[in-house]
């Protein structure tokens, strides 16, 4: 399964633009590219997912590169309620799991 | 919609105990739900995957006799610490997604924050 590399932590101010990147530089030709966040204690919350072309919905866009070896989420207009920990994901084309890596933390600033 | 309902929410328990807890897909039939499990401050580690009807698989280095896992519906999935102890404290969350394609999403529950006395 395809592992995924995200920068640790990020901070991004409140109505601008966050954009998230994630490395996949493993991933084949039919594994799809999730994302996901964490608020504190609580389960993760599924955002968006594409396979190649780019994805919009009600929450964020989803850039994937041409060679699919990377990704970028972007939430347009951040919020505070948008802090929270960020995961890239590929699922794996054996038994769909997912298998998550460190992530991201995002701390929205007022 | 996909609404996953995790129960209970949180438990405290003496050690020796065995503890189920239940994960139930509200809105949709879940074919394949899945068990993860959170330390703090750390990310989810996928301990099994369950299919409706058949026995869990289960990742390496989880112990299926200590972590049993039954699929018996397609909305209800439970996973029991049996024999837990002060290490298995943790906070356990599970998933389900609709069919098997991986161009379906997993809707997680809310978790169930286990602490063993």
């Amino acid at each position: 399964d395809a592992k995924t590399t995200q920068p640790p932590s990020m901070d991004c101010a409140e109505g601008r633009a966050a954009n998230l990147p994630c490395n996949h530089s493993t991933i084949s030709g039919n594994e799809y590219v999730y994302w996901y966040r964490q608020i504190h204690s609580q389960g993760p919350q599924y955002i968006i997912h594409g396979l190649k072309n780019n994805e919009t919905n009600e929450m964020a866009s989803l850039i994937i590169t041409e060679d699919r070896k990377s990704s970028t989420l972007i939430l347009p207009h951040a919020t505070l309620r948008d802090t929270a920990v960020y995961y890239c994901i590929v699922r794996g084309l054996r038994g769909n799991q997912f298998y998550f890596g460190t992530g991201t933390s995002l701390t929205v600033i007022p | 919609g996909a609404v996953v309902s995790q129960h209970p929410s949180r438990v405290i328990c003496k050690s020796g105990t065995s503890v189920k807890i239940e994960c139930r897909s509200l809105d949709f039939q879940a074919t394949t739900m899945f068990w993860y499990r959170q330390f703090p401050k750390k990310s989810l580690m996928l301990m099994a995957t369950s299919n409706e009807g058949s026995k869990a698989t289960y990742e390496q280095g989880v112990e299926k006799d200590k972590f049993l896992i039954n699929h018996a519906s397609l909305t209800l999935s439970t996973l029991t610490v049996t024999s837990a102890h002060p290490e298995d404290s943790s906070f356990y969350i599970c998933s389900a997604s609709y069919g098997s394609s991986s161009n379906q999403p997993q809707h997680f529950g809310d978790g169930t924050r286990l602490s063993i006395l």
